[in-house]
């Protein structure tokens, strides 16, 4: 079983700048759901696609958006870089369906530095 | 809003001392809930969850987690700690009609041999 896959591990954008990160989710499940998680801090929901669809959004504002393909995995997209968008981004698959649908499996996430 | 408190930021324990660390939440409706790990240098990790039935369950490498649905509960413990279990620990709450995890700020545990 391949677990939750993302790229690139690390990434060094300057502000202003867009940014586009990717995720393979977890054979079988067909839900991706992203998170920002800032330094000390708790994940942070951003938003979750079920079958190509977003299903779900957190605090976030529209420059950041996302896409999931007919395979599940899933791409977060982040325009006009902020300083304060230095984050670890996770992403987390799960079955979309079920109880098992709350039951969320996270990869190593990508490190996003902004200067 | 919903939210997830988590008491202990830091806690420092020697190896074999008991462990629980403390989580509430704010929802008036039905929860599940769950406990993650992040070891050093690696990815979260789901350590139990709590959807319905016995509220005390049980999780992988002896932890354990009893949900107080009065007190709006769901402390982590374990009866006695190994240097191992030294990691960042994340209780997680999401309301049945939605996807979305909502996170404490977590708890750094470290044990000491």
């Amino acid at each position: 079983e391949t677990g939750v896959t993302q790229s690139p591990t690390h990434l060094i954008k300057t502000r202003g700048q867009q940014v586009t990160l990717r995720c393979s989710s977890q054979s079988g499940h067909n839900t991706v759901s992203w998170y920002q998680q800032a330094l000390g801090q708790g994940p942070q929901f951003i938003f979750q696609y079920y079958r190509e669809e977003e299903n779900g959004r957190g605090n976030f504002p529209p420059r950041f958006s996302g896409l999931q393909f007919p395979n599940y995995s899933s791409e977060l997209n982040v325009n006009a870089l902020e300083l304060d968008d230095s984050a670890l981004y996770l992403c987390a698959s799960s079955t979309g369906a079920g109880p098992s649908s709350y039951e969320q499996y996270f990869g190593p996430g990508t490190r996003l530095t902004v200067t | 809003a919903q939210s997830v408190s988590q008491h202990n930021h830091h806690v420092i324990l020697s190896e074999a001392a008991s462990l629980e660390l403390g989580c509430n939440y704010s929802y008036g409706g039905t929860v599940n809930l769950f406990w993650y790990v992040q070891y050093p240098g690696q990815h979260l990790q789901l350590l139990l969850k709590y959807f319905s039935g016995d509220p005390l369950v049980k999780g992988i490498k002896g932890f354990e987690a009893e949900f107080i649905k009065s007190k709006f509960s769901f402390n982590l413990r374990k009866p006695s700690v190994q240097w191992s279990d030294t990691a960042e620990y994340f209780c997680a709450v999401n309301a049945r009609n939605t996807g979305k995890l909502i996170f404490g700020q977590g708890t750094t545990l470290q044990v000491k041999p």
